[in-house]
């Protein structure tokens, strides 16, 4: 029971573009969400974040969305840039089976091209 | 400032074999969780430990075990390694606000092989 989804696998975009990742979630119970950037051979690192209270929140070229009702975020990136590609986890945090924890979906590879 | 840290970077384990994996949490966070990564797979949270008591289990069978030393540092523990255990375990940790944990920050991974 996949809690999290990220349903693009992959997405590619041209330099100078907006870059928009999006992730679902089906709990509720979720009040904080967050999305990491991962590199090759590295552990993810956080980018941004947003609380369940707010509807958007903006990091200098990275804005998260958040529309409760439809149980959805997205990660808009503009300008995209070529150090931009690397694979991006949403990941959500909140009461899941009597426990705070993370749950994170399976990631979107995003390659922006020169 | 040293981000966190975790020994081994890589390891070869045999199937049946003990590994323990090590991590240092960033100076100042009490919290210490652990993450199982398979190939094309998100993290899969298996343990949170704040202030040396577990404080959440991910679905992770009894051969993985944990535990947090008094300067917040951590072990996992994995029992009778089974091929499907090959992973990139990550450790994370974080300053939690109450019952609520924010951002984690993540080590660079160990990476665990199992022949």
């Amino acid at each position: 029971d996949q809690q999290v989804k990220q349903n693009s696998p992959s997405l590619s975009v041209q330099e100078g573009r907006i870059s928009i990742l999006n992730c679902d979630y089906t709990n509720s119970m979720f009040d904080y969400f967050l999305w990491y950037k991962k590199y090759p051979a590295e552990g993810p690192t956080f980018l941004i974040s947003i609380s369940s209270i707010k509807d958007k929140n903006e990091d200098g070229r990275f804005t998260v969305f958040l529309n409760k009702s439809a149980k959805h975020l997205s990660l808009h990136i503009v300008p995209s840039q070529p150090g931009d590609s690397a694979v991006y986890f949403c990941a959500a945090n909140g009461l899941t089976s009597g426990t705070y924890k993370y749950i994170f979906g399976t990631g979107t590879r995003l390659k922006v091209l020169a | 400032d040293a981000g966190v840290t975790q020994s081994p970077t890589h390891l070869i384990k045999t199937r049946g074999q003990h590994v323990t994996l090590r991590c240092s949490p960033i100076s100042g966070h009490k919290s210490v969780s652990w993450y199982q990564q398979v190939l094309g797979q998100g993290p899969q949270f298996i343990f949170q430990y704040y202030e040396k008591e577990e404080r959440g289990r991910g679905n992770f069978p009894d051969r993985f075990s944990a535990r947090q030393f008094p300067n917040y540092s951590s072990e996992l523990n994995v029992n009778a390694l089974l091929l499907g255990d090959s992973a990139l375990y990550l450790c994370a940790s974080s300053l939690p606000l109450g019952q609520v944990d924010y951002e984690q920050y993540f080590g660079p991974g160990t990476r665990l092989t199992v022949t």
